[in-house]
């Protein structure tokens, strides 16, 4: 089955940096990757996905990007801000329906 | 994105007890349920699939008599702890998709079960 691999698992950036999260895929048939932030307490809320036709995804601040080749996906964060700190995963839909999640990253933004 | 909710948000319950956690999409019909359980700085692990109207696929591991999961309807799936032990405790978060693995997955608020 679909395994996810995800880098780092901690992030520590200043307001204002970029941040950089990768995540790489075993199941060369996964054509869904989508990345969750999850707060404290709550469930994870999609904040931008890609489908294996598209190589790049961008929405204001955040890009995401996939290299289908190389079977690999990151997430951009650029102009960090305070409240991007959370936990952020990565997921893949392989073969079967259900999404696989990476071991997700705590990316932590400091004023 | 779609609402998927999901109740109680958290519960408490004694050892040997059985808990039922609901998970309705509110604005499509959801053919395809997911459920998921977090431990603590964890991430999601999938323990089952369920499809409206069929029984639910379990991940190995996950003992189906003990997390029964229901789909009866295009908007609603529970799952139910059955005799609940304190190692049961997590964050039970359920997951809909509105056609067969074709669509994003929308999540519930997530459920904290307690056994003590």
């Amino acid at each position: 089955g679909e395994n996810v691999e995800q880098h780092p698992s901690t992030l520590s950036v200043q307001e204002g940096d970029s941040a950089v999260i990768k995540c790489t895929y075993s199941d060369s048939a996964s054509n869904y990757f989508p990345w969750y932030k999850q707060e404290l307490g709550k469930g994870p809320q999609l904040i931008i996905d890609i489908r294996s036709n598209v190589g790049e995804k961008k929405d204001q601040r955040i890009a995401v990007t996939l290299n289908k080749t190389a079977k690999h996906f990151s997430l951009h964060i650029t102009e960090t801000q305070p409240e991007d700190s959370a936990v952020y995963f990565c997921a893949a839909r392989g073969a079967g329906t259900a999404l696989i999640f990476g071991k997700g990253t705590t990316l932590s933004v400091s004023s | 994105g779609a609402v998927v909710s999901q109740h109680p948000s958290w519960v408490i319950c004694k050892s040997g007890t059985s808990v039922k956690i609901e998970c309705r999409s509110l604005d499509f019909q959801a053919t395809t349920m997911f459920w998921y359980r977090q431990f603590p700085k964890q991430s999601l692990m999938l323990m089952a699939t369920s499809n409206e109207g069929s029984k639910a696929t379990y991940e190995q591991g996950v003992e189906k008599d003990k997390f029964l999961i229901n789909h009866a309807s295009l908007t609603l799936s529970t799952l139910t702890v059955t005799s609940a032990h304190p190692e049961d405790s997590s964050f039970y978060i359920c997951s809909a998709s509105g056609r067969r693995g074709n669509t994003e997955a929308f999540f519930g608020q997530g459920t904290r079960l307690t056994v003590v």
